[in-house]
This record gives C-alpha cells, sequence and structure tokens, in this order.
C-alpha cells in the first residue's frame, strides 16, 4: 500500500491569503510531483523534484512555489491566493523514474478561493 | 509523445468481465503501457503495466496487440467499487519519462 498524506483534504479561504498545502511520504521515495486537476478535467504536472533541494516547473504554467528540504515532505505555497487557483491539486512520489514504476498519489486537496 | 485514445464511456454490469480498449497506433518500441484508475473524490490509482507481453496482477489483466497499436485492460469480475475512470497512458524510455500525461480517460460505470 502507498503511503502519502495531502492535507488538507478541502480549504476554502479568501482571496489574498497565503497558503500551503501539505504533502508527506513514508516510502522513502525520491521523486515527488504535484499534479493540478479541475474538475471532469486531465491531469497537468505543475511541479516536480528529483530529490532534496530539488525543483522543477512541471509543463502547466503555475503561480504556486514547492520546496524539498527533507526526502519525505514536498509542500505546495500560494503567496497570495485568487479564484483562479480554485482547482484540485494532487501529490504523487515514485522510487525513481524509471518507466515501468508506477507512481503513488495521495487523495488530493480541493482549493476553493472566494 | 505517443498519444492514446479511449471511449469517453462504457457501462458494464455487476460480476460481469469489462474490457476497456486504448488505441496508440504512433506507440514506439521503448514506450510502457500503464493504466491507472481515479475513483470519485480520490487520486489516481496505479492498477497495471506492461510493454510487449499480456500482464495480470491481482486488480486486472492487460493484454497488448502483437503489434502493439492496442491494448485492452480487463476487469474480470467487475464490482461497484470498479466505477472509475480509467487513464491509459504511454511512459517513454526517453525524454520525459518523469511525467505521467492523463488524457480524458475512460469512464466506467458498473450497474448492480
Amino acid at each position: 500500500e502507498a503511503d502519502i498524506y495531502q492535507t488538507p483534504r478541502y480549504l476554502v479561504i479568501g482571496t489574498g491569503k497565503k497558503i500551503t498545502l501539505e504533502c508527506s511520504q513514508t516510502m522513502g521515495h525520491d521523486k515527488m510531483y504535484w499534479y493540478q486537476q479541475d474538475p471532469g478535467m486531465e491531469l497537468h504536472l505543475i511541479h516536480y523534484s528529483y530529490g532534496v533541494n530539488s525543483t522543477e516547473k512541471g509543463d502547466l504554467s503555475s503561480e504556486s512555489t514547492v520546496s524539498r528540504i527533507r526526502t519525505e515532505h514536498f509542500p505546495l505555497t500560494l503567496e497570495s491566493a485568487r479564484p483562479s487557483h480554485t482547482s484540485q491539486y494532487l501529490c504523487a512520489s515514485s522510487p525513481r523514474d524509471r518507466v515501468d514504476q508506477p507512481q503513488h498519489f495521495g487523495d488530493g486537496t480541493r482549493l476553493s478561493i472566494l | 509523445d505517443a498519444k492514446t485514445t479511449q471511449p469517453n464511456s462504457m457501462e458494464s454490469n455487476e460480476e460481469e468481465p469489462v474490457h476497456l480498449p486504448c488505441n496508440h497506433s504512433t506507440i514506439s518500441g521503448t514506450d510502457y503501457i500503464h493504466w491507472y484508475r481515479q475513483l470519485p473524490s480520490q487520486g489516481p490509482e496505479y492498477v497495471i503495466h506492461g510493454l510487449t507481453s499480456n500482464v495480470n496482477n491481482r486488480m486486472a489483466s492487460l493484454a497488448i496487440a502483437e503489434d502493439r497499436k492496442s491494448s485492452t485492460l480487463i476487469l474480470h469480475r467487475a464490482t461497484l467499487r470498479d466505477a472509475a475512470v480509467y487513464y491509459c497512458i504511454l511512459r517513454s524510455s526517453g525524454g520525459s519519462n518523469y511525467k505521467l500525461t492523463f488524457g480524458k480517460g475512460t469512464l466506467l460505470t458498473v450497474n448492480p
């Protein structure tokens, strides 16, 4: 069983607030990812990390930032939330980037900005 | 990246087999075929993957055509808990192999 946790599951917050979405995994995986998914739509990669102190932007441009200070922790931050940031954010991890290795996903954070 | 084509939706009855098709006519020789599913209000869940040979695991079977231009995910006995969006994804050994490129997938409805 994959052990990857996201908190909070749901967040409703006003415009202009600073938000941090938490993602933690207990599997010791080096690779971690953030995807964004609007309702009924496809997932898009917005950030990824190959390991501690490594972060890269994904395919979909995002105003969010990420950090990777510890292997198990990959938080995503929005400095000033806007209604356009309303979406579901999904975190994933994998032990390595070999194409035969699956990614393990958390259950996501549903973010609503009023 | 090679693309996949899946039906938008399919229906099945409980306890019957389900065959979910995927076309990938531009697949390259080193592309792995992965299947994930996403249950309502959850993140995607890995189901199975293969390269050339058919594969079986506790969740499903993957049948890959001899020319690899199509594949079929087989759920042997559908349950209500199998109702989900099923994604067929190609992962290339070169270039951008770090990411999963999700399409719209197939929405599977299971009738009791």
